[in-house]
């Protein structure tokens, strides 16, 4: 069974332009979430989605958002960027999203912003 | 709100030795599961084992065993007879009961086991 695709797996950008990452999950699996891993602060949930809709957000500004397709392929868009958006982006998939369903996680996207 | 804390922030060992991954936990939920996920160089966060707050039966797997205990709200993680592969940042995290959709994560443990 594939795993979880991240694509791509490097980007760099500019200050004030907007990026877009996409998250294929694992087949079956209908729950996609996405974390933001910095040294400084860590782990940090974004969102989550079940059957193409959001169910949980996690503290950021509104130019973090995200959508789930039917096929439940996700993507992540970052508006106007700003150099503390620099980051691994990683995008996890499950069966359910609560509960004991472990969350499996794609390589990430490491995004640099200049 | 939950919390985990992860109190080590690096350990390093030689080869062969047994290590143990302290994680202490906050949650006002009865229901609980607690995770340990290990991440390589590769940036990969890989799933190792999940405990239910409702089982705390101890267990063995392979090279990796768990203690849970409730009443000190502690989830630690052992990796017995340490490998080089070994090697790599160790989180802990933890995900209350219904309607929870995401994982609180500690700030993990760097492991270095040194051939």
């Amino acid at each position: 069974k594939a795993g979880v695709t991240q694509t791509p797996r490097y980007l760099i950008k500019t200050r004030g332009q907007q990026v877009t990452l996409s998250c294929s999950p694992i087949s079956g699996h209908r729950s996609v979430s996405w974390y933001q891993q910095t040294p400084g602060q860590g782990l940090q949930f974004l969102f989550e989605y079940f059957s193409e809709t959001q169910r949980n957000k996690g503290n950021f500004p509104g130019r973090f958002s995200g959508r789930q397709f039917s096929n439940s392929r996700s993507e992540m868009n970052v508006s106007t960027l700003e150099l503390g958006d620099s980051a691994l982006y990683l995008c996890a998939s499950s069966l359910g999203g609560t509960g004991g369903s472990p969350l499996h996680f794609g390589n990430g996207t490491r995004l640099t912003v200049t | 709100a939950q919390k985990v804390t992860q109190a080590q922030t690096e350990i390093s060992v030689v080869e062969k030795e047994d290590v143990t991954l302290d994680c202490v936990y906050e949650t006002r939920d009865t229901t609980y599961y607690l995770f340990w996920y290990k991440q390589p160089p590769s940036g990969e966060l890989v799933f190792l084992i999940r405990r239910n707050s409702f089982d705390e039966q101890n267990e063995i797997s392979g090279r990796y065993s768990w203690n849970f205990q409730k009443s000190t709200s502690s989830f630690n993680f052992t990796i017995t007879a340490s490998q080089v592969v070994d090697s790599a940042v160790y989180f802990c995290a933890l995900r209350g009961g219904s309607n929870d959709y995401k994982l609180s994560f500690g700030a993990g443990t760097t492991v270095t086991v040194r051939a």
